[in-house]
């Protein structure tokens, strides 16, 4: 079993939608939790991180955290094109070494 | 500049020859991590550092791959004798003491022919 596990999707949506973005992980001993965003031939960017279980909000992004289920998400309201990418979830697990999910594929339909 | 920069963007190289890349870390950071993806896939954990210190080295990772961080600063990542399957982005990292959060340099892309 993978420690960070994602549907590679793609995930389509349409502009002005709320985008879920799931990940699940393997490792109870895992504390924090990161969404990053990768744009086609870039690097990936952090855009938010979660330590507690419940959510956590800031500005169109929300993650969401449930340790006893181990799992993740991201919403993403009012969904645009630029947030077209890949969306990757990662944790430091209990080793402190960082593990990305293989990312899911987000498209924004105009 | 005051972000993660990685050296060359782009190396081409034939099969069996050896290839060094660079990583210079956001100054403060004393965290760096070195990271392999192919299309498609999420960044692959190859190692990492804390300091000058190498804290974990994947077990996937074949002894033609090793790294170093003198002087706990800047970073290199050699392979030797590269194979086709070598062929990827090589992207580093670094992070502030423990707080995880990881800053990307644009990534090396190799191409092995």
């Amino acid at each position: 079993q993978k420690e960070v596990e994602q549907n590679s999707g793609p995930l389509s949506v349409p502009e002005g939608a709320i985008a879920s973005l799931n990940c699940t992980y393997s490792d109870r001993g895992s504390q924090s939790f990161f969404w990053y965003r990768q744009y086609s031939g870039k690097s990936p960017e952090l855009i938010m991180f979660i330590y507690s279980n419940g959510d956590k909000e800031d500005g169109r992004f929300t993650a969401q955290l449930n340790k006893a289920s181990q799992y993740v998400s991201l919403l993403i309201r009012d969904s645009q094109p630029s947030d077209s990418a890949t969306y990757l979830c990662a944790t430091p697990g209990g080793y402190q070494k960082v593990t990305f999910g293989i990312g899911t594929k987000l498209q924004v339909i105009p | 500049d005051t972000g993660v920069s990685q050296d060359p963007r782009h190396k081409i190289t034939k099969r069996g020859q050896n290839v060094t890349f660079r990583c210079d870390p956001i100054s403060e950071h004393n965290r760096l991590y070195w990271y392999r993806q192919t299309l498609g896939q999420g960044p692959e954990f190859l190692t990492y550092f804390q300091n000058e210190a190498q804290l974990e080295k994947s077990r996937l990772l074949s002894d033609r791959f090793s790294a170093e961080r003198p002087k706990g600063s800047f970073s290199t990542l050699e392979i030797q004798r590269t194979e086709q399957g070598d062929s990827a982005m090589y992207l580093c990292a670094s992070s502030a003491n423990t707080n995880e959060k990881l800053f990307f340099g644009s990534g090396t892309q190799l191409s092995v022919l």
